[in-house]
């Protein structure tokens, strides 16, 4: 079966820091793969996604993410964090039909 | 292009009682997907719709179901409600490809006390 791991419950940076977010998924065939956002009390963002091609995708916000299939990982990066990217990150990887996985998330907290 | 639309966005309920959320998916969209969020348990599938037919379904008992209308709108109904039903009920929509990008609307947050 399916899965995502993001193995940080919590992350703080300081603000104009860089910023990695890491995602383990754990799919039998080649994965379709997304980062969204969420602000507290809001839906799901997306913020980009991998289906196949250039391993390197840029997405909204600055944000951008690295498929590496021998590690079966897709981490999210950005160069420059600022206060407004404060929420939960969440890895998802589409297992069928309108489903799709989710990792636990990852709660950024920005410092002044 | 107007979003994905839930209704309503809050909504407290007491054991036993049913609820019945409503999903309007982006036009065009055929694909409607439900997920529930809780701070335990994360985000969960619950189910897929696609042109009325219920395509995948999660591991949540027989007392939350779904159905889609002919014009991809949907509704999820729990009946019986539980305290650990309290959630954050949210819906996605698709165009429907099997692995296409699903965008989420806002949510519904349900209290059962």
């Amino acid at each position: 079966a399916q899965s995502v791991t993001q193995p940080d419950i919590h992350i703080t940076v300081s603000e104009g820091a860089s910023l990695e977010l890491r995602c383990n998924y754990s799919y039998g065939a080649t994965p379709y793969l997304f980062w969204y956002v969420q602000s507290p009390g809001q839906g799901l963002q997306l913020l980009l996604k991998y289906f196949s091609g250039d391993t390197l995708v840029q997405g909204i916000k600055g944000f951008e993410a690295e498929f590496k299939r021998s590690q079966s990982s897709f981490n999210l990066r950005k160069p420059s964090v600022h206060w407004s990217d404060a929420a939960e990150y969440f890895c998802a990887v589409v297992a069928g039909a309108g489903k799709s996985t989710f990792g636990d998330g990852t709660t950024l907290t920005v410092k002044p | 292009k107007a979003g994905v639309t839930q209704t309503p966005r809050y909504l407290i309920k007491t054991r036993g009682q049913q609820v019945t959320l409503s999903c309007s998916p982006i036009s065009g969209h055929r694909s409607v997907s439900w997920y529930q969020q809780t701070p335990g348990q994360g985000l969960q599938f619950l189910f897929e719709y696609f042109s009325e037919t219920q395509r995948n379904k999660g591991n949540f008992p027989g007392r939350f179901s779904g159905r889609q209308f002919s014009n991809s709108r949907s509704e999820m109904n729990v009946s019986t409600l539980e305290l650990g039903d309290s959630a954050l009920y949210l819906c996605a929509s698709s165009l429907g490809a099997n692995r296409g990008e699903a965008f989420f609307g806002q949510g519904t947050r349900l209290t059962v006390v």
